[in-house]
């Protein structure tokens, strides 16, 4: 079980968009429409803002959105704000036997 | 509103037993159908999961820790728990408790940094 691959930074200025992607296998992403993506900022608990590939959690912002395409899913954050700088990280569902991994994230910087 | 709070000693010395418990409060731990999982992040790092637990005792661990990993359930304190045996400096993290409701973590808790070192 590998970790799944995302770009180790990304940035945008205010206003902008950026996506995150997150690759992984026939085993994992490829099979499941069960990718999540939590929000982590500095010394705080990861939060979920994407869940089962495309759903938001209520009260997260509507310019957090979720998408897949064969081994690789991706996370677009629109409109982009301060607030969002943060580190990002997907996870799969990848079976029952041993059912969750993660990226490695990607640190998302607002210029 | 669910939360979890993980407590347990921030300091092992190499080779011991990890020791963790993850309380519940706001609701049941064996109320509805979730998972209890922990996963970890060393400093700098990204996460890592470790393992889950079922209300039945049921258990799944990651392969890459499995041999060293238990994860218990005690439904009467409303608790979980971790124990990661023989632990080296690469055991170093912070340390979180989570609840797995059906494919995704909602709830987690704010973390505990165990440390590794004589």
């Amino acid at each position: 079980q590998s970790a799944l691959t995302q770009p180790a930074s990304v940035s945008g200025s205010p206003g902008q968009s950026i996506t995150i992607s997150c690759t992984g296998t026939s085993s994992d992403v490829g099979s499941y429409n069960l990718v999540s993506w939590y929000q982590q900022h500095p010394g705080k608990a990861p939060k979920l803002m994407i869940y089962e590939g495309s759903k938001r959690p209520s009260g997260v912002s509507n310019r957090f959105s979720g998408s897949k395409s064969g081994n690789t899913a991706s996370l677009t954050i629109s409109g982009l704000q301060a607030e969002d700088e943060a580190d990002y990280y997907c996870c799969s569902y990848a079976g029952s036997s041993t059912p969750w991994v993660f990226g490695g994230g990607t640190k998302l910087t607002v210029l | 509103q669910v939360q979890l709070q993980e407590s347990g000693p921030g300091l092992v010395k190499p080779s011991q037993t990890l020791s963790l418990t993850c309380t519940v409060s706001g609701g049941s731990i064996s109320s509805g159908s979730y998972y209890w999982s922990w996963i970890r992040q060393p400093a700098g790092k990204g996460l890592e999961w470790i393992g889950r637990i079922y209300t039945s005792g049921s258990t799944n661990y990651n392969p890459s820790l499995k041999s060293r990993v238990t994860i218990s359930v005690d439904t009467s304190k409303n608790q979980f728990s971790l124990k990661l045996s023989s632990v080296t400096a690469a055991d170093t993290a912070v340390y979180y408790c989570a609840r797995e409701k059906e494919y995704y973590f909602d709830y987690w808790g704010q973390g505990t940094l165990v440390t590794v070192s004589s």
